[in-house]
């Protein structure tokens, strides 16, 4: 059974960039959408974007400008960087896989979630 | 975007109740709804997929249904584990989206 794991600095200065990993366990990257999404108190949940294992992302156009999601296939990860951050970037970070059919596509399993702080 | 609005924000209900959240899309989105339960601190877990299709290993009790822009969750007899926030997604169309959440207390 796949299981999904974030890991990386819990806490980033303002104007500097996010970094997390997500590690996948139990399964390949294959065939899915692995995708990154945050939850604030202010917005709620929000999907950020995704990449398959070939590399083919797509991002929220909100988030566009400052973030790029990447594929390690060797290593089974997939991650999130996000530049420019301010106080509004300080989130709740889920790494999920993205299963897609002709019924609907859907988020599971997910990582536990990283709490990302961006504070000087 | 579309936005996914769901109702009520919070409810209170009594153990054995039928309980009912809905979420509304500002398009249709066919049958691309599902729903998702959140206990404080941890992950979303998904309930329903497809507005009606049950997941795996969760209790019959939860239902999905609609279409459109139209949706339903019902929990037909409302247990104490039962507490949590309810979210619903759509995957019609990105940047996909979720509601606002609903939350569902025990009396």
């Amino acid at each position: 059974q796949v299981q999904l794991q974030e890991s990386g600095p819990g806490l980033v200065k303002p104007s500097e960039t996010l970094s997390l990993i997500c590690t996948v366990s139990g399964g390949s990257l294959s065939i899915y959408y692995w995708s990154w999404i945050r939850q604030s108190p202010g917005k709620g949940l929000e999907w950020i974007g995704y990449t398959t294992d070939s590399g083919k992302t797509n991002y929220n156009p909100s988030l566009k400008s400052r973030v790029t999601i990447s594929v390690a296939t060797s290593r089974n990860q997939f991650s999130l960087n996000m530049s420019s951050v301010t106080a509004a970037d300080t989130a709740v970070y889920y790494c999920a896989k993205f299963t897609y059919s002709s019924l609907s596509g859907w988020f599971d399993p997910w990582g536990q979630g990283t709490l990302v702080t961006v504070s000087s | 975007d579309i936005q996914m609005t769901q109702s009520p924000s919070s409810l209170s209900a009594s153990v054995g109740d039928r309980v009912t959240i809905t979420c509304r899309a500002s398009q249709s989105i066919s049958m691309h709804l599902n729903w998702y339960q959140q206990k404080p601190g941890k992950a979303p877990k998904l309930l329903i997929y497809g507005a009606s299709s049950l997941q795996s290993g969760v209790p019959s009790r939860f239902r999905g249904s609609g279409s459109g822009t139209d949706f339903t969750l019902t929990i037909s007899s409302l247990q104490p584990e039962d507490s949590s926030t309810y979210f619903c997604q759509q995957s019609y169309a990105t940047p996909w989206t979720f509601g606002q959440g609903s939350k569902v207390e025990i009396k």
